[in-house]
């Protein structure tokens, strides 16, 4: 029973290509966000999403959209690629009350040729 | 903005040897929290520690929260190759934001 769940595990793509990043929890819980980690290991925050409504973007590139149908589920789509956006990215849920730990899923290794 | 810094960015020790990372905030926390992220692995969090002061020890792991809350530590006493992997601390962002911002992370390297 995974409780976070994200598909595909790697993506590989060529520059200008649209790709999406599928991302579920079985947590019951209310935020979910989306996370990129770089090759130097940095952890940034791109989106938090709150019962389905957009929390934050964090001055991340309209190329990336993401996408809540509904609680359990954040997609991200990415529009036209380019080589920076190689990356490491990580789907994350949390109650959203304070104190409350981030519950990550198993990443999904982006890389662009 | 809110920025939080780890030092050392890399550790390399025998394994036996201790092991600490430091955690430094630009702003006072509510909270801070800590994860582990083995290599290859997603982030996977550790313990959080919320007053001012706190110690906290889960075997040989102990986690320390400042005075200031703007700093915190965490101290691995005698490492093993289990310990392997990258460390992160985790301070939320302004309320409402629903956002935690993750230090920069120190990876250790357990050596036999």
């Amino acid at each position: 029973d995974t409780a976070v769940s994200q598909t595909p595990k790697y993506l590989v793509t060529q520059m200008g290509n649209d790709k999406s990043i599928k991302c579920e929890q079985n947590l019951g819980h209310d935020t979910m966000y989306w996370y990129k980690q770089d090759s130097k290991k940095f952890l940034k925050i791109m989106f938090s999403y709150n019962n389905k409504e957009l929390i934050i973007n964090e001055t991340v590139p309209n190329r990336f959209s993401p996408k809540s149908p509904d609680k359990a589920h954040l997609n991200l789509h990415i529009n036209s690629l380019e080589l920076g956006d190689s990356a490491v990215y990580f789907c994350a849920s949390s109650t959203g009350q304070d104190n409350s730990p981030l519950h990550f899923g198993n990443g999904t290794r982006l890389t662009v040729t | 903005g809110q920025q939080v810094m780890q030092i050392p960015q890399y550790q390399h020790v025998q394994e036996g040897e201790d092991f600490t990372t430091y955690c430094n905030s630009s702003t006072t926390l509510s909270n801070i929290q800590w994860y582990k992220q083995r290599p290859g692995g997603h982030p996977v969090f550790l313990i959080q520690l919320v007053k001012s002061g706190e110690v906290k020890k889960q075997k040989r792991l102990t986690f320390q929260f400042g005075e200031a809350k703007k700093n915190s530590s965490l101290h691995i006493t005698a490492t093993q190759t289990t310990d392997v992997g990258t460390y992160f601390c985790a301070g939320p962002g302004a309320s409402g934001t629903y956002k935690y911002i993750f230090g920069t992370g120190t990876r250790l390297k357990v050596l036999a």
